[in-house]
């Protein structure tokens, strides 16, 4: 089955400051990438997708890119504020519709 | 254009006792899937379900778990003769039938004394 590595688990930055967070996924048929943003008590909620014909993709201050030689996918914050401060989690898909996340990314933006 | 319900958003149970969680999907939306997440963890599939079908529940229990998605009304995650164990929160999701983007409701808390 696939199988999805996050990094980091937490990731701490400066208001203002870009972040980063990657993701690998190990099954050559997935062709979909959605990325969630989970604030505590909260439902996930998709804040950017990418598909496997598509490199990048961005929306204001969040974008996603994706290599899929590599099998990696990354979601870039910038200019981070402390309302971004969440747990993003990551998700591959294929042909089953049934998505795989990662364990998640503990997002902390210190004003 | 109501999101994806769930209810109740907070259940408690004794051990022993059964759970019945709720989800009515997205207007327009067929398919249905649930996951559990416990704290400070990802999101783990258990099952998803069509009107009146079953297509993947690969990731259930084998036992005391059931889930269902009639043709009318909500779909039911159903846990029979809960333990401590499987305190967690519930969330579904739905999708249309097309496009494979999920969007989440608010979950089930579940609590197991």
């Amino acid at each position: 089955g696939e199988n999805v590595e996050q990094h980091p688990s937490t990731l701490s930055v400066q208001e203002g400051d870009s972040a980063v967070i990657k993701c690998t996924y190990s099954d050559s048929a997935s062709n979909y990438f959605p990325w969630y943003k989970q604030e505590l008590g909260k439902r996930p909620q998709l804040i950017i997708d990418i598909r496997s014909n598509v490199g990048e993709k961005k929306d204001q201050r969040i974008a996603v890119t994706l290599n899929k030689t590599a099998k990696h996918f990354s979601l870039h914050i910038t200019e981070t504020q402390p309302e971004d401060s969440a747990v993003y989690f990551c998700a591959a898909i294929g042909g089953s519709y049934i998505p795989t996340f990662g364990r998640g990314t503990s997002l902390i933006v210190h004003p | 254009n109501a999101g994806v319900m769930q209810n109740p958003r907070h259940l408690v149970r004794r051990r022993g006792q059964e759970a019945r969680l709720r989800c009515s999907p997205m207007k327009g939306h067929s398919h249905v899937y649930w996951y559990r997440q416990l704290p400070e963890e990802g999101l783990k599939f258990m099952v998803y379900l069509q009107k009146e079908n079953i297509i993947d529940e690969s990731g259930m229990p084998k036992e005391r778990f059931s889930a269902e998605f009639p043709k009318e009304g909500p779909s039911i995650l159903r846990i029979q003769q809960v333990v401590r164990g499987d305190s967690a929160a519930y969330f579904c999701a739905s999708s249309p039938m097309e496009t494979d983007t999920q969007y989440f409701g608010p979950g089930t808390r579940l609590t197991v004394l």
